[in-house]
């Protein structure tokens, strides 16, 4: 029978383009925003994150926008090459005033890069 | 080079028998996180403990899961008995808890579980 699963939106772009990974969030209290990537096999990685108080960093050859009007976090990944295909996950952690705070994040559905040679 | 470690990386047994996983988190790391990865819901938190004692267990079956940290430098997942619905990938992360980095989460490579 044909199995259903998570129809991960999917990105493929040309070796040596720019690529750009959107994310919409969910929590209009969320303050902390990572962007993580997962190659085939292996765990989440962590790449870049970024503040509620800033709306854009920069890493190397990444970079996180984030637009809290519209909730919402793109990452830019400049000259993309082969070693960036993988599954992109944003993730977000809304605090919490319990007194012991909160370490959770809450992790998007990803988008899949397929780069192309 | 600092990691998270967990064994087994792939484990394949029978319905009803135990399974236990095994992370040992990053040292000096004060969060611990369980998640499960499926083709059908994506990343689910299972449970995740600060400084030993559990925060949120909230997202695992009770019945049939349970996550402990017997020491700093190992936490444990088991499923007993285990279903052939369990089968997934479990990925084991700890963060530093504390600093400007406190929410990083630094995940292991994950054990792949077959439930037949």
């Amino acid at each position: 029978g044909e199995s259903v699963g998570l129809h991960l939106p999917t990105l493929s772009v040309q070796e040596g383009d720019n690529s750009i990974i959107n994310c919409a969030y969910s929590n209009s209290a969320s303050d902390y925003f990572i962007w993580y990537k997962q190659e085939s096999g292996k765990g989440p990685q962590f790449i870049i994150d970024i503040r509620s108080n800033m709306d854009k960093r920069q890493g190397q050859r990444v970079t996180v926008l984030l637009n809290k009007t519209v909730k919402h976090l793109s990452l830019q990944i400049a000259a993309t090459q082969p070693g960036d295909s993988a599954v992109y996950f944003c993730a977000e952690n809304t605090p919490t005033y319990s007194g012991a705070g909160s370490y959770q994040l809450t992790f998007g559905k990803g988008t899949k890069l397929s780069v192309i040679p | 080079d600092a990691r998270v470690t967990q064994t087994p990386r792939h484990k394949v047994t029978e319905m009803g028998q135990e399974v236990t996983m095994r992370c040992q988190p990053i040292l000096g790391h004060n969060t611990v996180f369980w998640y499960r990865q499926t083709m059908m819901q994506g990343l689910e938190l299972l449970a995740y403990f600060r400084n030993r004692a559990p925060l949120d267990d909230s997202g695992m079956p009770k019945d049939r899961f349970s996550a402990e940290m017997p020491d700093a430098t190992l936490a444990t997942l088991k499923i007993q008995p285990s279903e052939p619905r369990d089968s997934a990938v479990y990925f084991c992360a700890s963060g530093p808890g504390q600093g400007r980095a406190k929410n990083i989460q630094y995940f292991g490579a994950g054990t792949r579980l077959s439930v037949l």
